[in-house]
């Protein structure tokens, strides 16, 4: 059975410095990963997706990198800002199953000015 | 384009009454998925529906339905409410095919009481 996993639970940095955010997965066999950010009592804004085949994806300050082998991701957030601050949620789905993802608790940032 | 919307936003219902919640994709999305948020268990897969028909299916009881329209929008409805029902539930649209990245509308609160 797969289980997601994140951590830290909470984090808070600094303005201006790098967010680096942790996901763990149990079963290497996954279709794609999901980066998500959640404002409170908001919806999931999609910020990156990663296919099994890559590496890694972009975007503007945002990076992810995927380990499939050792089930690991990691989502880099260069220079961070205080809009930055949310909860961010990872994300995988399986092959035949594209449509039920599978999450992890989240890690809920907080980047002071 | 628009966006995921869902309706009603906001629910208050009684436990043992019925509620019906309903999701409209992004236009030209085939896949509709439901999700349950709550503090304790997180975000839980429900089931997800393409082309009018259940391709996955989660692990909740009965009282949770769902059903998918010719135009793609979806409902799911849930009977006999418990306390324990209260929760954000999230819907999430895809193309299905080919691409696998899902978006998500922002929720519709539903308090149990």
């Amino acid at each position: 059975k797969q289980e997601v996993t994140q951590i830290p639970a909470a984090l808070s940095v600094p303005e201006g410095e790098n967010l680096v955010l942790n996901c763990s997965f149990t079963d290497s066999a996954i279709y794609n990963l999901q980066w998500f950010r959640q404002d409170p009592g908001k919806g999931l804004t999609s910020l990156l997706l990663i296919q099994s085949s890559q590496r890694e994806q972009t975007s503007g300050r945002l990076n992810a990198s995927l380990d499939k082998s050792s089930g690991r991701s990691t989502l880099y957030i260069a220079a961070s800002q205080p809009g930055d601050s949310a909860t961010y949620l990872c994300a995988v789905s399986i092959t035949d199953s594209w449509g039920k993802l599978q999450f992890g608790a989240g890690t809920q940032v907080v980047v002071t000015p | 384009k628009a966006g995921v919307t869902q309706t009603p936003r906001y629910l208050i219902k009684t436990r043992g009454q019925q509620v019906t919640l309903s999701c409209s994709p992004i236009s030209g999305h085939r896949s509709v998925s439901w999700y349950q948020q709550t503090p304790g268990q997180g975000l839980q897969f429900l089931f997800e529906y393409f082309s009018e028909t259940q391709r996955n299916k989660g692990n909740f009881p009965g009282r949770f339905s769902g059903r998918q329209f010719s135009n793609s929008r979806s409902e799911m409805n849930v009977s006999t409410l418990e306390l324990g029902d209260s929760a954000l539930y999230l819907c999430a649209s895809m193309l299905g095919v080919a691409s696998y990245e899902q978006y998500f509308g922002p929720g519709t609160r539903l308090t149990v009481t």
